[in-house]
């Protein structure tokens, strides 16, 4: 059962441009979600998360928008650059009393061109 | 300040063969996870540990895989007899107290 779902699988867009990377949740019952960027060859790095009790939050470039309502958040990145492309992984966890457990979506591919 | 550390990065072996895949994560973390990577199946947590203790194994695929954490600044991830559907990319990640999980390099198996 995939608890999260990621769209779309691939993105590409011009420098400068805003890819918008989306995520819906199933389980209410997640409190945190990250968003991991993941270079060829690299491990997964934490990027930026929020908590469901609030709607936006921002870093730098970076901005997660959340809707809980909806189930659903989603990654912005403005004024994308070369150096943004990447695959990004949104994530949802709860914690269980003793660490917390990610559930991962499927990644999206960017790809930023010149 | 290092990371997480894992080794081998790079593994090649053949079908049978035991797999040992090892893991030092960052000092003063209490939990450490061990994940898959696969094309077909994204990124899947096989078990994690708290405080050197197993807590959740649920995602382990079957009884030919197992980890051990003997103290806090290892871990270790077996494979016996391993199979050509085992090749992946297998990571270590550690956190402490929070949801912040940190992740190592990786190891890439490939099992002939």
């Amino acid at each position: 059962q995939q608890q999260v779902k990621q769209s779309p699988q691939s993105l590409i867009v011009q420098k400068g441009g805003i890819p918008i990377i989306n995520c819906a949740y199933e389980n209410t019952a997640f409190d945190y979600f990250p968003w991991y960027q993941q270079f060829p060859g690299k491990g997964p790095a934490l990027l930026i998360a929020i908590r469901p009790d609030v709607s936006e939050k921002k870093e730098g470039r970076f901005t997660i928008s959340f809707n809980k309502s909806a189930k659903q958040f989603s990654l912005h990145i403005m004024d994308s650059q070369p150096g943004d492309s990447a695959t990004y992984f949104c994530a949802a966890s709860r914690y269980t009393g003793t660490a917390s457990k990610l559930t991962f979506g499927t990644g999206t591919r960017l790809q930023v061109t010149l | 300040d290092a990371g997480v550390i894992q080794s081998p990065r790079h593994e090649v072996t053949e079908m049978g063969q035991e797999v040992t895949l090892r893991c030092k994560p960052i000092s003063g973390h209490n939990s450490l996870f061990w994940y898959r990577q696969t094309m077909m199946r994204g990124l899947e947590l096989l078990i994690y540990f708290n405080n050197n203790v197993p807590i959740d194994d649920s995602g382990m695929p079957e009884d030919r895989f197992s980890a051990k954490m003997p103290n806090a600044s290892f871990s270790t991830l077996k494979i016996q007899p391993s199979e050509p559907r085992d090749s992946a990319v297998y990571f270590c990640a550690s956190s402490f107290r929070n949801y912040e999980q940190y992740f190592g390099p990786g190891t890439r198996l490939t099992v002939t």
